[in-house]
């Protein structure tokens, strides 16, 4: 079965970057784009972008641009995120998740939650 | 950005109510369209992609409908089980983006 099982909460200062892993399971890692999405605490979701796990190729939300970095290692089927120039509002969980067959994110990690205080 | 607006924001129902949440899109999406169900500290669901395609596994009394730029998500028959948070989104432009979502909760 698919899953998605990814690293542990992180508790960062302003100004710092932290870097979130996801590890696939359960099927071929590149045959399905890759996606983030967040959620700051009580809020609603945030996508942060794509991942061509097969190559390598992202596209990041305009509002992230410059500050987030998306990353595959197909060799272990595991996926990165890193974020920089980390801000308080940047508290939230972070999920990974796989986009199906007929488009929609049809499988989620568990979540990372990144706690950003100084 | 394309913007969704859901509503209603929050909603009290009782077991065995038929339930409608409506999200509208700020332009024409076509049916690239999804419904996701929340619990508290759980990662969202996949129900309805495609605006009205039913995930496998998901119950039947869970439906969608809608294209272009309004959609339906619709419970038939509320069950104990069902009182969560529902996120619409749509995936026809980058960024994809989500409503703000409705809690359903129990009357």
């Amino acid at each position: 079965q698919v899953q998605l099982v990814q690293s542990g909460a992180e508790v960062k200062k302003p100004g710092a970057s932290v870097k979130i892993s996801c590890r696939a399971s359960g099927y071929t890692f590149t045959k399905n784009y890759m996606h983030w999405v967040r959620q700051a605490p009580g809020l609603g979701l945030e996508w942060l972008g794509i991942i061509n796990p097969s190559g390598g190729s992202a596209y990041y939300a305009q509002n992230f641009e410059g500050r987030v970095t998306m990353t595959s290692d197909t060799s272990t089927s595991t996926l990165y995120i890193e974020l920089s120039s980390l801000r308080s509002e940047d508290t939230a969980v972070y999920y990974c998740a796989r986009e199906g067959p007929i488009i929609a994110l049809e499988y989620w990690g568990q979540g990372t939650l990144v706690t950003v205080s100084s | 950005d394309i913007q969704l607006t859901q509503s209603p924001s929050f909603l009290s129902a009782s077991v065995g109510d038929r339930v409608t949440i409506t999200c509208r899109a700020s332009q024409d999406i076509s049916s690239y369209f999804a419904w996701y169900q929340q619990k508290p500290g759980r990662a969202p669901k996949l129900l309805i992609s495609a605006a009205s395609i039913l995930q496998s596994g998901v119950p039947s009394r869970f439906s969608g409908s809608g294209s272009g730029t309004e959609f339906t998500l619709t419970i038939s028959r509320l069950q104990s089980e069902d009182f969560a948070t529902y996120f619409c989104q749509q995936l026809n432009t980058y960024p994809w983006t989500f409503g703000q979502g409705t809690k359903v909760e129990i009357k």
